[in-house]
C-alpha cells in the first residue's frame, strides 16, 4: 500500500463546475496535510495546508480533513481553465517533516 | 528574496558517467529536501537535512546516490555511475520545519536525461 494515494485522473470538469480531489494516506500519526499544484514544466506550489478535522476554506478553495478515516480532500469551486493542472496531496510522515507526496490528480477544466 | 536556485536546469549524459545537482536553499530555511519525479513513480523523496545533518535517505534508490549538504546554503545530490533509468527531473525544496507551516518552497528542478 502507498503512503499517500490519489487518483491518478484525468478529472475533467466544465468551467464553472465543482471539482473534487480525493486522498487517503496511511500512516495514521500523520499531522499535517498539504494541497500542491503543479502545472505542467513547472515545480510545485503550495495551495493549502491542515491540520484539524473539519473544512478549511481559502478563496475558491476548500480542504477537507478526516483523520478517523484517512482521508483529505480538496474542493475547488467556479473552476477555471487556469486551474488546469495536477494537484498533489502531501502528508508529513508520522507528525514530522518528512513530506512524502501521492502520485497527484491531473484536473482539467474545460471552457 | 530569492527562491530555492537549482543548477543545472537541464542536463543529459551518457550512461556510466557522474552526475552532480546543486542546490541552494532559501536563506534562513532549516530544512532542505531532494525529490525525483518521473511519470510511473511521481514525486519521490530522496533525502532531507535539518540544519545540514541528513535526517533521513531511505528513499536514497541505491549506493550510486550520495547527497551532501556542507553548510546551509549549499547542497549537492550526486549519482555515480549514471543510469538511463535515473532520467527524472529532480527538485530540491526547502522549508521552515516548526518554524513554519510546513511549506515546501521548491526549485525550478533538474532535468536529468540519461543515454
Amino acid at each position: 500500500q502507498k503512503e499517500v494515494e490519489q487518483n491518478s485522473g484525468p478529472l475533467s470538469v466544465p468551467e464553472g463546475a465543482i471539482a473534487s480531489l480525493n486522498c487517503t494516506y496511511s500512516d495514521r500519526g500523520s499531522q499535517s496535510f498539504f494541497w500542491y499544484r503543479q502545472y505542467s514544466g513547472k515545480s510545485p506550489e503550495l495551495i493549502m495546508f491542515i491540520y484539524s478535522n473539519g473544512d478549511k476554506e481559502d478563496g475558491r478553495f476548500t480542504a477537507q480533513l478526516n483523520k478517523a478515516s484517512q482521508y483529505v480532500s480538496l474542493l475547488i469551486r467556479d473552476s477555471q481553465p487556469s486551474d488546469s493542472a495536477t494537484y498533489l496531496c502531501a502528508v508529513d510522515h508520522t507528525g514530522g517533516f518528512k513530506t512524502i507526496f501521492g502520485a497527484g490528480t491531473r484536473l482539467f477544466v474545460k471552457a | 528574496d530569492a527562491g530555492v536556485i537549482q543548477s543545472p536546469r537541464h542536463e543529459v549524459t551518457e550512461m556510466g558517467q557522474e552526475v552532480t545537482l546543486r542546490c541552494k536553499p532559501i536563506s534562513g530555511h532549516d530544512y532542505l529536501f531532494w525529490y525525483r519525479q518521473t511519470m510511473m513513480r511521481g514525486l519521490e523523496l530522496l533525502i532531507y537535512f535539518n540544519n545540514n545533518v541528513p535526517i533521513d535517505d531511505s528513499g536514497m534508490p541505491e549506493d550510486r546516490f550520495s547527497a551532501k549538504m556542507p553548510n546551509a546554503s549549499f547542497s549537492t545530490l550526486k549519482i555515480q555511475p549514471s543510469e538511463p533509468r535515473d532520467s527524472a527531473v529532480y527538485f530540491c525544496a526547502s522549508s521552515l520545519g516548526s518554524r513554519g507551516d510546513g511549506e515546501l518552497f521548491f526549485g525550478e528542478g533538474s532535468r536529468l536525461t540519461v543515454l
